[in-house]
């Protein structure tokens, strides 16, 4: 099955700064790319996604990139604020309504 | 965006009870829909996906008879933690995908079990 690989397990960045946080998956037929971000106690909210046919995808200060060929992909958050503090988790899966696999999650604290 | 909700937020319980977590689907339909359970500080991890009129499909190591699923409709899932250990307490938290998108899943926002 999937495995989906995420780092750092921490980040602490300082206001303004960027942050990247880096996933890799194993499974070749996997084509659906989703980010999520978990406050404490928290449901997921999907905060950017990406499709295999896509190499990039921007929305405002996140970034997400692809790359099919390592089987990777990246979240890219510029400008940090404090509000962007929580955990993300980046997650696989071979699309069409089906099971996502989950990576270990990333810590991110932004710092003033 | 699409809305799921789950009953109970939060329960507590004595060891060797039965708790019934609901996940509904607000303003969708959903022919599937995922159960996840995340301990404290780690990743979501699939327990299984439930499927509207047949059975759930059961991830590697998740005991069937343990935790009983049942998808009796389009909007309601069911999971049903039998005779409840200590090593059960965790966050429940269902998901279903949105029809149309295909892949974009929704989550709903997670049941504390603590089992005593």
């Amino acid at each position: 099955g999937e495995n989906v690989e995420q780092h750092p397990s921490t980040l602490s960045v300082q206001e303004g700064d960027s942050a990247v946080i880096k996933c890799t998956y194993s499974d070749s037929a996997s084509n659906y790319f989703p980010w999520y971000k978990q406050e404490l106690g928290k449901r997921p909210q999907l905060i950017i996604d990406i499709r295999s046919n896509v190499g990039e995808k921007k929305d405002q200060r996140i970034a997400v990139t692809l790359n099919k060929t390592a089987k990777h992909f990246s979240l890219h958050i510029t400008e940090t604020q404090p509000e962007d503090s929580a955990v993300y988790f980046c997650a696989a899966s071979t699309g069409g309504g089906n099971k996502l696999t989950f990576g270990t999650g990333t810590q991110l604290k932004v710092e003033l | 965006g699409a809305v799921v909700s789950q009953h109970p937020s939060r329960v507590i319980c004595k060891s060797g009870t039965s708790v019934k977590i609901e996940c509904r689907s607000l303003d969708f339909q959903a022919t599937t829909m995922f159960w996840y359970r995340q301990f404290p500080k780690q990743s979501l991890m699939l327990m299984a996906t439930s499927n509207e009129g047949s059975k759930a499909t059961y991830e590697q190591g998740v005991e069937k008879d343990k935790f009983l699923i049942n998808h009796a409709s389009l909007t309601l899932s069911t999971l049903t933690v039998t005779s409840a250990h200590p090593e059960d307490s965790s966050f429940y938290i269902c998901s279903a995908p949105l029809s149309g998108t295909l892949e974009t899943q929704y989550f709903g926002p997670g049941t504390r079990l603590l089992v005593l």
